[in-house]
């Protein structure tokens, strides 16, 4: 039992460039999330998936897209990466309705040059 | 989402001594309450919530208290260790399930 699994692990990127995040979970969970953490700043929503087939903007998605492809598994994309994407990548779940609670996974650090 | 701000950003205590951190929230609708512990390199731990509900929950040595009509919470670790040496983040619900986070404080137990 994996719970919240991220791959990759680390990136590095350069300008223009783009790849994908993947986040899959093992915890039957309905919604999921992507956050981006950058020093002094806490954690900040990217895109959240209440549900499968629904997708909704955060605080900050610019640059970003994401997929919601079946309840397991939420992907983040980077079309064209800049570097004010650097920063560390988590994704989260949690039960959905009624359950707030939301479990993280080990994060993606990516470096945009 | 609404701000959630956090106080101290950082924390020195001896070992064995008590910790608080407290963090205030804006949106009055605002009713679960998380706090994440994040050790080096590693994704945030939720260790203990409270809901709207509820002024005071606790889990050995960790307590967090509510104060709704003030909109503030805060985190208490007494008998401090030095593995309690980590970052905190407090949080906040806004706009349904979405979380909006503090800047986290950092704690240092030294021995």
């Amino acid at each position: 039992n994996a719970g919240v699994t991220q791959t990759p692990k680390f990136q590095v990127l350069k300008t223009g460039q783009s790849m994908t995040l993947q986040c899959a979970q093992d915890m039957n969970h309905n919604s999921m999330y992507w956050y981006r953490q950058d020093p002094g700043m806490g954690l900040r929503l990217i895109y959240y998936s209440a549900s499968e087939g629904t997708t909704d903007k955060g605080e900050v998605p610019n640059g970003y897209n994401v997929s919601r492809l079946n309840k397991r598994e939420f992907s983040l994309r980077l079309e064209s990466a800049a570097p004010s994407q650097t920063s560390v990548y988590f994704c989260a779940v949690a039960g959905g309705v009624g359950s707030y609670e939301q479990y993280f996974g080990p994060g993606t650090r990516l470096t945009v040059t | 989402g609404e701000n959630v701000e956090q106080h101290p950003s950082t924390l020195s205590v001896q070992e064995g001594d008590s910790a608080v951190i407290k963090c205030t929230y804006s949106d009055s609708a605002s009713n679960y309450f998380p706090w994440y512990k994040q050790e080096l390199g590693k994704g945030p731990q939720l260790i203990i919530d409270i809901r709207s509900n509820v002024g005071e929950k606790k889990d050995q040595r960790i307590a967090v208290t509510l104060n709704k009509t003030a909109k503030h919470f805060s985190l208490h670790i007494t008998e401090t260790q030095p593995e309690d040496s980590a970052v905190y983040f407090c949080a906040a619900t806004y706009s349904g399930y979405a979380l909006n986070f503090g800047k986290g404080t950092s704690l240092l137990v030294t021995p």
